[in-house]
């Protein structure tokens, strides 16, 4: 079954205590983005991936670091998390190559709450 | 910069009502316009997506949208909702690198 996969689900965490959400597509596809949600914001991009070993910012990367060295994991890093950052986050999917359809593939989200 | 507009925040309605959702976008060239669907602690899935053609599009579960172009919009309408389409729905608009997404509608129907 074509799916991204984030772990963990939901996590609580503290002030100042690094952690990584992954994110793995078994759908082999080139383009990886994070994304955050928030009431009343909708969805806003973090960082994003074309391919292996290429990330580039998105809108909101202030306090995320990105890594992409193998093709389907794009796991994103709190290094200091702070309160603000308290969020549900999506990890999402596509094609980036030839005819893309731009259709972003989803998933399940995870939802941090740092104290 | 391209951006798009969700004038509905929130939407109730009755079972068996018509819907329809606003979107409107702020970029005048050649769009790839989607609408995404949320159903409560899910994932976002796609509804629909117009890229070129016929502008009225027909999506899953019985959604359509149609693109106007000379209004900037792409508005999503369901003859009859069900209680079932109690959701977030979010329009969004595609650049090279990303969607950029609405602030999202929360539809409640009631049975």
């Amino acid at each position: 079954e074509a799916q991204v996969t984030q772990n963990p689900r939901y996590l609580i965490t503290v002030t100042g205590k690094k952690l990584t959400v992954t994110c793995s597509q078994n759908m082999n596809h080139e383009y990886m983005s994070w994304y955050r949600q928030d009431p009343g914001l909708g969805l806003r991009q973090i960082y994003y991936s074309m391919n292996v070993e290429v990330t580039d910012k998105g809108d909101v990367p202030e306090g995320y670091k990105v890594s992409r060295k193998e093709k389907r994991n794009f796991p994103l890093i709190l290094e200091s998390p702070s309160p603000n950052q308290t969020s549900l986050y999506f990890c999402a999917s596509r094609r980036y190559s030839g005819t893309n359809t731009g259709e972003l593939f989803f998933g399940e989200g995870s939802r941090l709450t740092v104290l | 910069a391209q951006s798009v507009s969700q004038h509905n925040h929130h939407v109730i309605l009755s079972e068996a009502a018509s819907l329809e959702l606003g979107c409107n976008y702020s970029y005048g060239g050649t769009v790839n316009l989607f609408w995404y669907v949320q159903y409560p602690g899910q994932h976002l899935q796609l509804l629909l997506k117009y890229f070129s053609g016929d502008p009225l599009v027909k999506g899953i579960k019985g959604f359509e949208a149609e693109f106007i172009k000379s209004k900037f919009s792409f508005n999503l309408r369901k003859p009859s909702v069900q209680w079932s389409d109690t959701a977030e729905y979010f329009c969004a608009v595609r650049q090279p690198d990303k969607l950029i997404f609405g602030t999202g509608t929360r539809l409640q129907v009631f049975p």
